[in-house]
């Protein structure tokens, strides 16, 4: 188990640019969530994914941004004509929900920073 | 409205003090308490979780939350601070069956050698 892998750590990029990030979750766990946490804030929900099928966007989720969990593994985000406003940390967590079984942790990984100049 | 309070900003112990943070939650059913702590660079890292039983429940690196359902509270404690605690730490709420957690603004804490 290697936890959840987000690439790249870091971003940096000119406004109105497009930007991809990968999250790769804990290979058993079919729920994977996306955050976002500005400076001193905590993390803000931004959608999630029950294996491939994208469940709920917030409101918080523009029509730049789009995610993606292709065959219920990996996903990305991606943000379209990035804004100064969109700098901050993208955050992914993945869970394992069943029948029965819902322990409610989220395992997150260490993030992707995204400064938009 | 579904909220997670935390009224300190910052907080500076000495090593070895005891540690308090608070953490107040609105939530309109049985709630799911956690805290989480983040070091710089660092993705969130699970402290411990309530979600029945015990109002007192025991976490990693000797942390410590008591669920107090009268007072919509779930307080984090160490009783005595080691310097890696320092760090930012985050309460959230969810409830049985969520996807969606609520976290707070955080708790930032410096310890003094």
């Amino acid at each position: 188990d290697t936890g959840v892998s987000q690439n790249p750590r870091h971003k940096i990029t000119k406004r109105g640019q497009n930007v991809t990030f990968r999250c790769d979750p804990i290979s058993e766990h079919n729920r994977l969530y996306w955050y976002r946490q500005t400076l001193g804030q905590g993390p803000e929900f931004l959608t999630y994914f029950q294996n491939e099928a994208q469940l709920e966007k917030s409101r918080l989720l523009s029509d730049r941004f789009s995610a993606e969990r292709p065959k219920g593994s990996f996903s990305t985000l991606e943000i379209q004509r990035t804004e100064q406003g969109d700098s901050a940390m993208y955050l992914c967590a993945s869970s394992l929900v069943a029948s029965g079984l819902n322990t409610g942790e989220l395992f997150f990984g260490e993030g992707s920073r995204l400064t938009v100049l | 409205a579904q909220s997670v309070t935390q009224p300190d900003i910052h907080i500076t112990v000495s090593e070895g003090a005891s540690l308090e943070l608070r953490c107040n939650y609105s939530y309109g059913a049985t709630p799911y308490l956690f805290w989480y702590v983040q070091s710089p660079g660092q993705g969130l890292q699970l402290l411990l979780k309530y979600f029945s039983g015990d109002t007192l429940v025991q976490g990693i690196k000797g942390f410590e939350a008591e669920f107090k359902r009268s007072q919509s509270s779930f307080n984090l404690r160490k009783p005595s601070v080691h310097w890696s605690d320092a760090a930012e730490y985050f309460c959230a709420v969810g409830g049985s069956g969520t996807y969606k957690y609520i976290f707070g603004t955080g708790t930032r804490l410096k310890v003094l050698a």
